[in-house]
């Protein structure tokens, strides 16, 4: 089966800074990888997703780069403001499985006013 | 607009004691899943559904059961709950078919004592 690993675990930046966030999945079909932002005693909320024939999506702050050669997908933050602290999941679907995701292990990041 | 609703939000059971959480969805998705969520472990699948009285078993299955009567409700039972199932319960559910995520319940924190 699929399997995610994410890096780093935590992460710490300067308020203003820019926070990248790195996937890697092992399964060449995964065809679809979206992100989740999960603030303290919340659910995880969906902020971005990006589909195996894009290359790069952006939305406002944060965009998501794809590259399906290296199987890896990274999530990228600029201009970081204090909420954006929280833990962030990456997770790869393959097609073939009942549209279930596999989750890497999470990244807290601490965004310093 | 909570679409996602689990019925308790913190609970406190005895070891040994059976245990229901409650999962319902209002948006017609076929999927649900049911996770646990571990500091430093992710998330971590125990079962999921397909369809209406269908299951499947995900990652970490053992001691857990799930029923699924009616589209919209997944119920996650502890058979015996031990002091190792204490943790974050997560319900999601997403529709089948198409690229979607999932959207998640707001959490079951499970104590067993």
């Amino acid at each position: 089966g699929e399997n995610v690993e994410q890096h780093p675990s935590t992460l710490s930046v300067q308020e203003g800074d820019s926070a990248v966030i790195k996937c890697t999945y092992s399964d060449s079909a995964s065809n679809y990888f979206p992100w989740y932002k999960q603030e303290l005693g919340k659910r995880p909320q969906l902020i971005i997703d990006i589909r195996s024939n894009v290359g790069e999506k952006k939305d406002q702050r944060i965009a998501v780069t794809l590259n399906k050669t290296a199987k890896h997908f990274s999530l990228h933050i600029t201009e970081t403001q204090p909420e954006d602290s929280a833990v962030y999941f990456c997770a790869a679907r393959p097609p073939y499985n009942f549209n279930k995701f596999y989750f890497g292990s999470g990244t807290k990041l601490n965004v310093k006013p | 607009d909570v679409k996602v609703t689990q019925s308790s939000r913190y609970l406190v059971k005895r070891t040994g004691e059976k245990v229901f959480l409650e999962c319902v969805q209002d948006m017609d998705h076929e999927n649900m899943f049911w996770y646990r969520q571990d500091p430093g472990l992710g998330l971590r699948l125990i079962y999921f559904s397909y369809d209406v009285k269908m299951k499947e078993k995900g990652d970490i299955p053992e001691g857990y059961s799930v029923s699924r009567e009616k589209k919209e409700r997944f119920s996650l039972i502890l058979e015996s709950a031990s002091t190792n199932q204490t943790s974050m319960y997560l319900c999601a559910s997403n529709p089948r078919g198409v690229d979607y995520g999932y959207t998640f319940g707001s959490g079951t924190r499970l104590t067993v004592v």
